[in-house]
């Protein structure tokens, strides 16, 4: 089994829906985040989060927002979808226990999102 | 601010070398690292660089200089299923968040 998974893998939804983004990790790991990539830009960081109880915001939080249910789940809400969040959205974990291996993120397969 | 600059496209031959630069620019940095991405899929954690100096993963190496706010990734014995794309990134002030590169893709052929 997949150590982060994302649900669902790919969405089509409409102008000013609210739609979720799901993230469950079983590496055990506190840190999660949540990327966007679009073509010819990279990862862009949204929001991320270091405990249930600590949610930071990213490089492009606006119009997104987030909640960490538990140690393992971190979801991703767009309150009214608009058609220039149509990307592909990454959830990542790390253990941030630093050296190389607390540096390295785990990433989730992604979830293609198109907003008509 | 963060910004990170590598080149968006790199072409190579089969059983070649190729480097793939990357110099950023931080107010913090606590380290630089790099990831490969298959069309489509997840990107997947190759290196990272704390320190300056050169890092070797069998045939991937990575190198820094933080004096120069500069790294690359050396990719040796290229094979064809190398051709991904390659980012840099940084973390800088918000803890173990990262700043990530655009991308270089890298195409290489028979």
């Amino acid at each position: 089994d997949a150590d982060v998974t994302q649900t669902p893998r790919n969405r089509i939804t409409k102008t000013g829906k609210r739609i979720m983004l799901e993230c469950s990790q079983t590496k055990g790991h506190d840190r999660m985040y949540w990327y966007r990539q679009d073509p010819g830009l990279g990862l862009r960081l949204i929001y991320y989060s270091f405990d249930v109880k600590d949610i930071n915001k990213g490089e492009i939080s606006d119009g997104y927002s987030v909640s960490r249910q538990a140690q393992a789940k971190f979801s991703l809400s767009l309150e009214s979808a608009i058609p220039n969040q149509t990307a592909l959205y990454f959830c990542a974990t790390s253990d941030g226990t630093g050296g190389r291996y607390g540096n390295e993120q785990f990433f989730g397969p992604g979830t293609r999102l198109t907003v008509l | 601010g963060q910004s990170l600059e590598q080149p968006s496209e790199v072409t190579a031959v089969e059983g070649a070398i190729v480097q793939i630069n990357c110099t950023y620019q931080t107010s913090g940095f606590y380290g630089l690292s790099w990831y490969q991405q298959h069309d489509g899929g997840a990107p997947t954690f190759l290196s990272y660089n704390a320190l300056d100096g050169l890092e070797e993963t069998g045939r991937f190496s990575s190198f820094l200089s933080r004096s120069d706010s500069y790294g690359y990734l050396l990719l040796q014995e290229l094979q064809m299923k190398d051709s991904a794309s390659y980012f840099c990134a940084v973390r800088g002030n918000s803890g173990y968040a990262l700043n990530f590169g655009k991308g270089t893709s890298l195409l290489v052929t028979p």
